[in-house]
This record gives C-alpha cells, sequence and structure tokens, in this order.
C-alpha cells in the first residue's frame, strides 16, 4: 500500500536560517504529492503540491520538487521566520486521474520551532 | 464562500456515551473525507463519502464508528460507546465534484474529542 516517511522531528532554527523537511514515499503508478501546514489549533492548509515528476510545487517561499528517481518529495525554504512555526505534513494522493482527491496518505508530521 | 465547517470544536464525552461530529463542506463540493489524527501521529483516512453514499470505508474501526453524508444537511460522524482511545483530532475535509488531479481537498479546523 501507499506510504509516506517524513524525517523525524521536531526541527529547531533560527530566524532566517535555512530548512529542509525531508520526505519520501512509496506509491504504485503516479501519486500526487502534497505539503500541508498546521498551525497551533487549526487544521490543515495546503502549502503547495506536484501532480508529476519533476514538477516544482511552491508557495509562501517554500518550494518541493517531485523526485520519481528518489520518490522523495522534500520541502525546502531559504529563510525561515518564526510565523513558520507549526506543524508540516507531506502527504500523497494515490489515485491519480480518479475522483478521491482528498483520499490521502500522511506522513506523521514535522514540527518546526523557528526562534528570533 | 465559507471553508469547511466543523462542530463542535471541542466536545467531551464520558465512556460509554455517543459522540456525534458534524462537518458542512463548502459550498459546492459534494465529497467528504473524515481523517483521526492521533496525539503526535499523522491523519489517518477513516472514510469517504458523497450524498448519501458511502464510497470507501477502508479506514473506518469496524465497530461503534458510522458515517453518513445526507440529502440535506451535514455530513456526521458518529461513535458510540467511545473509550478513551477515541480521544483525537477530527478533521473533516471537502472536494468538489469532478475528475483529474487538479482539484484540492480543503480541511476544516477539526473537532477535539476527550473521553473521560
Amino acid at each position: 500500500g501507499n506510504s509516506v516517511t517524513q524525517m523525524e522531528g521536531p526541527v529547531t532554527l533560527s530566524e532566517e536560517a535555512f530548512l529542509t523537511i525531508n520526505c519520501t514515499y512509496t506509491a504504485t503508478g503516479y501519486p500526487s504529492l502534497f505539503w500541508y501546514v498546521q498551525y497551533p489549533g487549526e487544521g490543515l492548509q495546503l502549502l503547495l503540491k506536484a501532480t508529476k515528476a519533476d514538477d516544482k510545487g511552491s508557495n509562501k517561499g517554500f518550494e518541493a520538487t517531485y523526485r520519481k528517481e528518489t520518490t522523495s518529495f522534500h520541502l525546502e525554504k531559504g529563510s525561515v521566520q518564526v510565523s513558520d512555526s507549526a506543524v508540516y505534513f507531506c502527504a500523497l494522493n494515490g489515485n491519480a486521474g480518479g475522483t478521491s482527491y482528498g483520499k490521502l496518505t500522511f506522513g506523521q508530521g514535522t514540527i518546526l520551532t523557528v526562534h528570533p | 464562500n465559507a471553508g469547511v465547517m466543523q462542530n463542535p470544536r471541542h466536545l467531551v464525552r464520558r465512556r460509554g456515551q455517543e459522540a456525534r461530529l458534524r462537518c458542512s463542506p463548502m459550498k459546492g463540493h459534494s465529497h467528504v473525507y473524515w481523517y483521526r489524527q492521533l496525539p503526535e501521529e499523522g491523519l489517518k483516512f477513516m472514510v469517504y463519502l458523497q450524498k448519501e453514499n458511502i464510497i470507501d470505508e477502508s479506514g473506518m474501526p469496524k465497530e461503534r464508528f458510522s458515517a453518513e453524508f445526507p440529502k440535506e444537511g451535514p455530513s456526521i460522524l458518529r461513535i458510540q460507546q467511545v473509550v478513551r482511545g477515541d480521544s483525537a483530532a477530527y478533521f473533516c475535509a471537502s472536494s468538489p465534484l469532478g475528475f483529474g488531479v487538479l482539484a484540492e481537498a480543503f480541511f476544516g479546523q477539526g473537532t477535539r474529542l476527550t473521553v473521560v
């Protein structure tokens, strides 16, 4: 079945540091890949997505590239801010081309804390 | 256009009681998904519903849990005879009708169930 593995957390950085959160996946076929962010006490918000190999998703300074050869979708940001402190989830939808967009397989989440 | 609305935000139940969680999808969305997030874990898919139909309930526990999405009104996740292990955050997501991989699922803020 499908699975997503994220790097262990928590991750603690100083403001303006470079961020990488690793994500690898196992899936049959050609899944769509997502990063979601969850701020304290809130629901999940879609941060970025990529639907095919070599696509780069980007939003709010965050980027991730769909690497089929390494089955990875690592999240990066060049300069983090205190407001980026949140939990980040990598996810995949293995039903590419189907209708169940919302049936997602999530990683366990990575807690990011950014200090001033 | 209001987002996905879940209520209540917090729910406390004693062991053996019933918990009823509601989810109103975004306007125009006819697909609803329920997820459970146990403490310090990622979200786990439970069930996928369209109006009046259960499409995929592969993530639902076999007993005590049920879900519906009636023609009128919100989707309901019902947990009968709750136990302490049911304490978790329950998230609902909705997506529009259609085909292809470009649509996304939008998440509500969740209902945090505590069983005492």
